[in-house]
């Protein structure tokens, strides 16, 4: 059975750009997650999607968001990239809305803004 | 305070012994417990999840939970030195709808 896959691996930017980055949920997974890692910091949660729709979203500025497609697939979307934003980005999935389920991260997303 | 607390690290064992990480949490409402493996550079992988008091084993790790000391720890029995990575412990906060809270991790090392 296949993982939680991302693309991809590694993206450069430059400040002011904007950056999608993508993500496949383990198959019958419907939950997908998004969180931040930046180096020398925790994981921080971003956002949470599940069935297409936006279910919680953490402390990030607006210029942060994404979306859900029909097959569970997710994209996150960081519109005027700031310094800042350099990071791992991790995607998690899970099943369903059931709060306790664990959740499965993917190989993530190394954004690196120039 | 942080929601949940972890020591740093690093914590050194030799190799063959017992591993014993832990970490707390601050809200009692919190539900469902998760310790991940994060080797550098790769992503977190899922350990063990524990959601009720008392201790839960699989293989060479035991979890274990206490919350009316707000209390989780992890044991790695046999400590190998492929266990060297850093530990997060993951909490799911009480009305904070499947988002999870880690903490800020320990580093294990193994030594030979």
């Amino acid at each position: 059975e296949a993982g939680v896959t991302q693309s991809p691996t590694h993206l450069i930017k430059t400040r002011g750009q904007q950056a999608t980055l993508r993500c496949s949920p383990i198959s019958g997974h419907t939950s997908v997650y998004w969180y931040q890692q930046a180096l020398g910091l925790g994981l921080q949660f971003l956002l949470w999607y599940d069935e297409g729709e936006e279910r919680n979203r953490g402390n990030f500025p607006p210029r942060f968001s994404g979306r859900q497609f029909p097959n569970y697939s997710s994209e996150l979307n960081v519109n005027a990239l700031e310094l800042e934003d350099s990071a791992l980005y991790l995607c998690a999935s899970s099943l369903g809305q059931i709060s306790n389920q664990p959740q499965h991260f993917g190989d993530g997303t190394r954004l690196s803004i120039l | 305070q942080k929601e949940v607390e972890q020591n740093s690290g690093p914590l050194s064992v030799p190799e063959g012994a017992i591993a014993s990480l832990n970490c707390t949490y601050s809200d009692r409402g919190s539900q469902s417990f998760f310790w991940y493996r994060q080797y550098s550079g790769k992503s977190p992988e899922l350990i063990m999840s524990i959601y009720s008091n008392g201790d839960k084993e699989d293989g060479r790790f035991t979890a274990q939970l206490n919350k009316a000391s707000q209390y989780v720890s992890l044991l790695i029995r046999d400590s190998q030195p492929s266990d060297s990575a850093t530990y997060l412990c993951a909490v799911i906060v009480a009305g904070t709808a499947s988002k999870l809270t880690f903490g800020t991790g320990t580093r294990l090392q193994v030594t030979l």
